[in-house]
């Protein structure tokens, strides 16, 4: 069955960097894009960017431009979101999700906690 | 940036009502529509797709319907489990961009 399983809840300083994890199982890795969306606490959801596991290409929303990467390993079919220049408004849980047609999210990642304090 | 509005943003119902919740895009976005279900502490389950197909083991009580900028998800006869808070989602064109979400509670 398809699986996203996420890295553990990270606690970080303001200006630092944080890189989450997202282990996909259950499916060809480089068969789908998977994207990451976030939410901050008692928020709505806010859509980060892409990556394309099988060419590594990736695309990010402009308000994150020059703050995200998304990377991944094929070797171990695991993407990576990595987020610098932490602020306390990063505070959120980011979500993987696996693209299918449509631009339709079917399997999401249990998502991971990140706190930002100073 | 296509601008996602849903209302209401929240509302109460009971057990066994229909309720219905609306999603407008600020531009057309043909069918390129999806609804997701988020419960407290569990991350989003995808509940229709292409405006009005229904997800793969999503309940028939759920439906959808629309297409250009005004959308519906219609719940047939409320059970427990559909307490949550429904997200619409358009992926006509990135940014994506998601409505700010209806909570339904019990009344």
């Amino acid at each position: 069955q398809v699986q996203l399983v996420q890295s553990g809840a990270e606690v970080k300083k303001t200006g630092a960097s944080v890189k989450v994890s997202c282990k996909a199982s259950g499916y060809t890795f480089t068969g789908h894009y998977l994207h990451w969306v976030r939410q901050a606490p008692g928020q709505g959801l806010e859509w980060m960017g892409w990556i394309n596991p099988s060419s590594g290409a990736s695309n990010y929303v402009q308000k994150f431009q020059g703050r995200v990467a998304m990377t991944r390993d094929t070797s171990i079919t695991t993407a990576y979101m990595e987020l610098s220049g932490l602020r306390s408004d990063d505070t959120a849980i980011y979500y993987c999700a696996r693209l299918i047609s449509m631009g339709t999210f079917d399997y999401w990642g249990q998502g991971t906690l990140v706190t930002v304090s100073s | 940036d296509i601008q996602m509005t849903q209302s209401p943003s929240s509302l109460s119902a009971s057990v066994g009502d229909r309720v219905t919740v609306t999603c407008r895009a600020s531009h057309s976005i043909n069918s390129y529509l999806n609804w997701y279900q988020q419960k407290p502490g569990k991350a989003p389950k995808l509940l229709i797709y292409a405006a009005s197909s229904l997800e793969s083991g999503v309940p028939s009580r759920f439906s959808g319907s629309g297409s250009g900028t005004d959308f519906t998800l219609s719940i047939s006869s409320l059970q427990p489990e559909d307490f949550a808070t429904y997200y619409c989602q358009q992926s006509y064109s990135t940014p994506y961009t998601f409505g700010q979400g209806t909570k339904l509670g019990i009344k």
